[in-house]
């Protein structure tokens, strides 16, 4: 179970779009429509953003959406706010009951 | 609305043991799987595993397999995660997070999470 791939850090400026991603192999990401997404400020637990690729939870705003092609998922923010400044973490379900983690990804709104 | 209240902040020593309890409100505990999150500082989440606190029934990373051990206390709704010979590897902030059995499973509630400090 090694962790999804994410890149390090991402940067755009306040009312641009960027993209974070998120890769893993044909046993997690790509087997499976069950990647989700969290937020995770300083010090605080993640929130989560984004559940089964593409759906949002009530509340969290329509900037922020997910999708997925093969191995890949990806998650869009756009309209960046400075208050979107944060680590991001994808997750993956990974069959037998098991769950993975991306790396994450530290993004900067400059 | 749901709380997950974890316990304090532990020092421990190399070798030591150390369990985190995660006391549940809100809901009814045996209807909703406890995960656990750990976080070594600035680094990445890592999935440990999950109990069903309906069954008693338990799943881990591979790499936790044979070092920790999740229980629980249906009477107290409370959920507990064990690690043993601990490491300086193992200091991390440890949270519980409600989750399920499979599949389409993702984290709404979390714990605030809990500082286990290992030291030599």
């Amino acid at each position: 179970q090694s962790a999804l791939t994410q890149p390090h850090s991402v940067s755009g400026s306040p009312g641009q779009s960027v993209t974070i991603s998120c890769t893993g192999t044909s046993s997690d990401v790509g087997n499976y429509n069950y990647v989700s997404w969290y937020q995770q400020h300083p010090g605080k637990a993640p929130k989560l953003m984004i559940f089964d690729v593409t759906k949002r939870p009530s509340g969290v705003p329509d900037r922020f959406s997910g999708s997925k092609s093969g191995n890949t998922a990806s998650l869009t923010i756009s309209g960046l706010q400075a208050e979107d400044e944060s680590d991001y973490y994808c997750c993956s379900y990974a069959g037998s009951y098991t769950w993975v983690f991306g790396g994450g990804t530290k993004l900067t709104v400059l | 609305q749901v709380q997950l209240v974890q316990s304090g902040a532990e020092v421990k020593r190399s070798g030591a043991s150390v369990k985190v309890s995660c006391k549940a409100s809100g809901y009814t505990f045996t209807d909703y799987y406890m995960h656990w999150v750990r976080q070594a500082p600035g680094q990445g989440l890592e999935w440990m595993g999950w109990i069903n606190p309906n069954s008693g029934a338990t799943k881990f990373a591979q790499k936790f397999q044979g070092r920790v051990t999740m229980t629980r206390d249906t009477s107290i709704s409370t959920a507990y995660m064990e690690v043993s010979r601990l490491t300086s590897d193992d200091t991390a902030v440890y949270y519980c997070a409600r989750g399920c059995g499979g599949g389409s499973c993702y984290y709404v509630h979390w714990g605030l999470g809990t500082l286990v400090t290992v030291s030599s």
